[in-house]
């Protein structure tokens, strides 16, 4: 089992619509938990922390369930700029980030 | 921009060749890790360097060595290249402190090995 594990994708879903990703880790040891966006052939920019109360950055909302080793983003109003690679990330302090493989977002006009 | 830099942004090399990749910390950051993220995957951590020293390390072969230097700057360094190394090198910088440590990732070098 891979330690960190999210939706397959692509998705690919309308200007407007409301688009959820779930990402699953395997290390109950885990403390630091994101979310990172890849565009095509670029690097990886950070899109937020995930905190165990769970946070909110305008149409991004992260959750992160401990028990379930669960984390989430649900991002609303979808635009076309969204349309990118969003990768699942954790890890232990001061230890190294572990990544998802990512699930690919398209936002289609 | 995050300030991290990385150098080249491309590379060519053939099997059996040796390569060296850099990388320029933000300044204040005092930790570089590296990753090596093969198209369709995700980044796959290789080493971190924090102050110097190694500070832990993925399941790469040994023919992949680093450094980094007083100024934090760092080196990838890859042997005997294969032609399964091909791929996105990413550096990244951080401060360790705390336990929420976020990392800042540099544009990348392309590496093509044929």
């Amino acid at each position: 089992r891979k330690e960190v594990e999210q939706d397959p994708g692509p998705f690919n879903v309308p200007e407007g619509a409301t688009v959820a990703f779930n990402c699953t880790y395997s290390n109950s040891a885990s403390q630091s938990f994101f979310w990172y966006r890849q565009d095509c052939r670029k690097e990886p920019k950070l899109l937020m922390s995930v905190y165990s109360s769970g946070n909110e950055d305008g149409r991004f909302t992260a959750q992160l369930n401990r028990a379930s080793q669960y984390i989430s983003l649900l991002i609303r109003d979808s635009k076309l700029s969204d349309s990118a690679t969003y990768l699942c990330v954790v890890a232990n302090y001061g230890q190294n980030f572990v990544f998802g493989p990512g699930t690919r977002l398209s936002v289609l006009p | 921009e995050t300030g991290v830099t990385q150098s080249p942004t491309h590379l060519i090399k053939t099997r059996g060749q040796q390569v060296t990749l850099r990388c320029s910390s933000q300044s204040g950051h005092n930790t570089v890790s590296w990753y090596q993220q093969a198209l369709g995957q995700g980044p796959q951590f290789i080493f971190q360097y924090y102050r110097e020293e190694e500070n832990g390390r993925g399941n790469f072969p040994p023919r992949f060595s680093g450094l980094q230097f007083p100024n934090y700057s760092s080196e990838l360094n890859v042997n005997a290249l294969e032609l399964d190394d091909s791929a996105l090198y990413l550096c990244a910088s951080s401060l360790q402190q705390g336990v929420q440590e976020t990392q800042y990732f540099g544009p990348g070098t392309r590496l093509l090995v044929l």
